[in-house]
């Protein structure tokens, strides 16, 4: 079936760069989408970005001098790196595929 | 962006009763294939958000009937029939028209 769990560190430090991975089983990354929401802690959620089964991508405005998102199709792999992290930057990070989500990995922004 | 507006629901909700969430955007998710591109999600306490209504008024699979989506271009309302403890969680609208996806600021039902 379907699955998608996302990876990274759970503490990165204001100005570093995330970098998460979301590995995915039950289809391919090439005939499928794969989003990155984001949902601070006791908020709501937001759309950070896409990459397509093309393999072209699509980004949140908001975010988009800082985010980059790839993928490893081989490795059944997709990859988020933003940078110049800030506090506000403090969230769970979910990967998902249509109707289907990870876990979501909770990410810290904190010296 | 498409800026997408919930209504609060009188908290709590007795069991078995129906609760309408309410979904507002700003412009409108009907496109001219005739389809209207918005979702509705449930997030229970400590869980990923389920996909419960896509197409505005199409469950997703395994989704209890209890749940409907209906409106039109602009306005939308999730209905759940017989609440139960089950629905207990945090509902978002979504809509997938236009980049960036954007969803509503949430909606929490708790159960009476």
């Amino acid at each position: 079936q379907v699955q998608l769990k996302e990876s990274g560190p759970g503490l990165v430090q204001p100005s570093q760069t995330l970098s998460l991975t979301c590995t995915v089983s039950g289809f391919s990354l090439t005939d499928y989408s794969v989003h990155w929401v984001r949902q601070p802690p006791g908020k709501g959620l937001e759309w950070m970005g896409r990459i397509q089964s093309g393999g072209s991508t699509d980004y949140n405005s908001a975010l988009k001098s800082r985010l980059s998102i790839s993928r490893d199709t081989s490795k059944s792999q997709v990859f988020l790196k933003m940078n110049s992290l800030q506090t506000e930057d403090t969230a769970i990070y979910f990967c998902t595929r249509g109707p289907n989500w990870g876990q979501g990995t909770l990410v810290t922004v904190s010296s | 962006d498409i800026v997408m507006t919930q209504g609060a629901l009188p908290n709590p909700v007795p069991s078995g009763e129906s609760a309408s969430i309410t979904c507002q955007s700003s412009k409108s998710l009907l496109y001219s294939d005739g389809k209207t591109y918005l979702n509705w999600y449930l997030q229970r306490p400590g869980q990923s958000p389920q996909l419960l209504i896509y197409w505005m008024s199409t469950r997703a699979s395994g989704v209890s009937d209890r749940f409907s989506g209906s409106g039109s271009g602009t306005d939308f309302t999730l209905k759940i029939s017989r609440v139960e403890a089950e629905d207990v969680g945090v509902y978002y609208c979504q809509q997938f028209l236009e980049f960036p996806r954007t969803f509503g600021s949430g909606t929490k039902l708790e159960i009476k």
